[in-house]
């Protein structure tokens, strides 16, 4: 399978707990997005990597999230001090380039109990 | 502010017509459209796109009309199938370096056989 992979598919946690989330894009695909989806709206834009550079944050990236993309391969998500308002799909998309079509891997549920 | 808006939550077709997903946005900066299908618990497939040059793509089934006067565009899927049956999001890109996507709301299709 060469799609956009993340892991964990399902992550459970407390209140105040920190979460990593793990994306690997499609190879070859140098732009890297992370995106948030909540329960009956469309994913919202967190922030993005063109290579190992994050390029952007949006104002819903709070300082309690953190994005890397060490060597321009994989990236991780990690949200610090959890809280019940994180709870979200938490999708990753790749991309070639400039204006090329992103691709979604399948999601990363979270849940703050 | 929604810059993307997909008006009518769910929609219901028979088997075999054609089902039309109507999509409008406020931004005139944004000059590509996507439109994604998302099953649950699984990531955005992407389905078809158009440029602002344009004001209709085909692929296959799928065919996207570009309004841009209006700031409107619709998916037609004919002949509609049960597996269609989905939530689907357009989605628009502007003129940033970046090529992050606004995304709608999502219209939740059911095609009955």
């Amino acid at each position: 399978d060469t799609g956009v992979s993340q892991d964990p598919r399902h992550k459970i946690t407390k209140r105040g707990q920190n979460v990593t989330f793990r994306c690997d894009p499609i190879s070859e695909h140098n732009r890297l997005y992370w995106y948030r989806q909540t329960l009956g709206q469309g994913p919202e834009f967190l922030t993005y990597f063109q290579n190992e550079a994050q390029l952007e944050k949006s104002r819903l990236l709070s300082d309690r999230f953190s994005a890397e993309r060490p060597k321009g391969s994989f990236s991780t998500l990690e949200i610090q001090r959890t809280e019940q308002g994180d709870s979200a799909m938490y999708l990753c998309a790749s991309s070639l380039g400039t204006g090329e079509t992103q691709y979604f891997g399948p999601g990363t549920r979270l849940l703050v109990l | 502010d929604q810059q993307v808006k997909q008006n009518s939550p769910s929609l219901s077709v028979q088997e075999g017509r054609i089902s039309i997903l109507n999509c409008d946005y406020t931004n005139s900066m944004f000059d590509y459209f996507l439109w994604y299908k998302k099953y649950p618990a699984e990531g955005p497939t992407f389905l078809i796109s158009i440029s602002s040059i344009k004001d209709k793509n085909e692929d296959g089934r799928f065919t996207v009309f570009l309004n841009k006067s209006a700031k409107h565009l619709s998916l037609h899927i004919v002949p509609s199938q049960p597996g269609d049956s989905a939530v689907y999001f357009c989605a628009a890109s502007g003129n940033n370096a970046g090529n992050m996507l606004t995304f709608g709301g999502g219209t939740r299709l059911m095609v009955k056989p």
